[in-house]
Parts: C-alpha cells; structure tokens; sequence
C-alpha cells in the first residue's frame, strides 16, 4: 500500500460545483496532516492544516478520519481560481521533519 | 515577513559549471529544507537543516552540497550536474521542534543542465 494515495484525477467541476478529495494514507501513527495547492509551474502553497476535530476556512472544509485513516478536502462554490493540483500531505510522527506527499489531484473548473 | 525567497529564479548550466542556489526567511524558522520537483510528481525531499545543522540527507549524490550558514539563510552548492538534475529546486522553512511541522516553500529555482 502507498504511504499517502490519491486520485490523481483529473476533476474537471463547472464554476459554482461542490467538489470533494480524499487522501488515504498507510502509517496509523501520522500526526498532522495537511492540504496544499500547487498552481502550475508554481511552489506548493499551504491551503489547510487538518486538525481532529475538522476545520473550515471560508469555502473550504477540511475532515480527518483517524480510524480509517483517510483524510477529506471539500471545495463549495468554486472558482476558476481554484483550478490547481491538490496535494496531500502527511507528517508521520511527532517533530518529524519528513513529510510525505501525495502524487497530487488536478482540478479544473470550468466556466 | 512571511515568506520564503529563492534566487535565481531561472538557472541554465552547463554539465562543467559551478553554480549556487539561495534561500532565505525571515519568520525565525529554525528548520530549513531542499526539495527536488519534477514536472508532474510531488516534491522529494533533499535535505533538513535543523537549528542550523545537517539532520537529514536523503542519500543525495554529491555533486549537490548544502549548506547553512545562519538560520535564515540556505544554500545549495551545484557541481557538475547531469541533464537528469533538471528539475525545479524549492526550498523550504518550519518552525522546527513542533508537533505540526508547517512547511512554506519559497518559489523555487527551475534549473536546467545542458
């Protein structure tokens, strides 16, 4: 099993669509856990940091199941802006420096 | 400050070419890291420099040599490249000694060897 999978899509959503990722990862012992968004050609940007409890900021929700160990992204309303890659990405332990990546999802939307 | 620098933007070299990659913060991150992207693939991890010091090298050939001078400042010393190195190098800055590890990445260096 990959450490971190997802679907690598693409999604191609119209404007104003709700649209939702999910990112399962292998090591049960993960401690934090993140989305970033990568625009093309572009740095990886940090969008979310998922904590335990779920978090929103503004159109976007971020889940956390530990038990199932997967973990959710959900985009309402969207925007052309938000076309990007959508990357997953997990710490598997406490202080560690290593971060591990999903290959990523793409998303475009479309007017 | 709340980002990360990175220069040159754009970097061509030849395979007998010295050249340096530079990163800089000013948000008093004590973790600092290179990573290697190719186009369509996540970021792989380079090296860790934590509080200024080499924590991990992820068996990276020698020809890419790092270095740290002060905490807000990371280099990346490039020797005789092979085309296979071209890729774009991003560095980035955490806190360190943190539980969650939030990681900024500057812009990166695209950098092409002929």
């Amino acid at each position: 099993r990959k450490e971190v999978e997802q679907d690598p899509g693409p999604f191609n959503v119209p404007e104003g669509a709700t649209v939702a990722f999910n990112c399962t990862y292998s090591n049960s012992a993960s401690q934090s856990f993140f989305w970033y968004r990568q625009d093309c050609r572009k740095e990886p940007k940090l969008l979310m940091s998922v904590y335990s409890s779920g978090n929103e900021d503004g159109r976007f929700t971020a889940q956390l199941n530990r038990a199932s160990q997967y973990i959710s992204l959900l985009i309402r309303d969207s925007k052309l802006s938000d076309s990007a890659t959508y990357l997953c990405v997990v710490n598997p332990g406490a202080g560690s420096y290593q971060l591990t990546f999903g290959k990523g999802t793409k998303l475009s939307v479309i007017p | 400050d709340t980002e990360v620098t990175q220069t040159p933007k754009h970097l061509v070299m030849g395979m007998t070419n010295k050249k340096s990659l530079k990163c800089e913060q000013h948000m008093g991150h004590r973790a600092m890291y290179w990573y290697k992207q190719k186009a369509k693939k996540p970021p792989e991890l380079m090296f860790v420099y934590s509080y200024e010091k080499l924590s991990i090298n992820e068996s990276v050939p020698s020809r890419f040599s790092p270095e740290c001078p002060n905490s807000s400042l990371l280099n990346l010393h490039l020797h005789a490249l092979q085309p296979e190195d071209s890729a774009l190098y991003l560095c980035a800055s955490s806190l360190g000694g943190t539980l969650l590890n939030e990681q900024f990445f500057g812009p990166g260096t695209r950098l092409t060897v002929l």
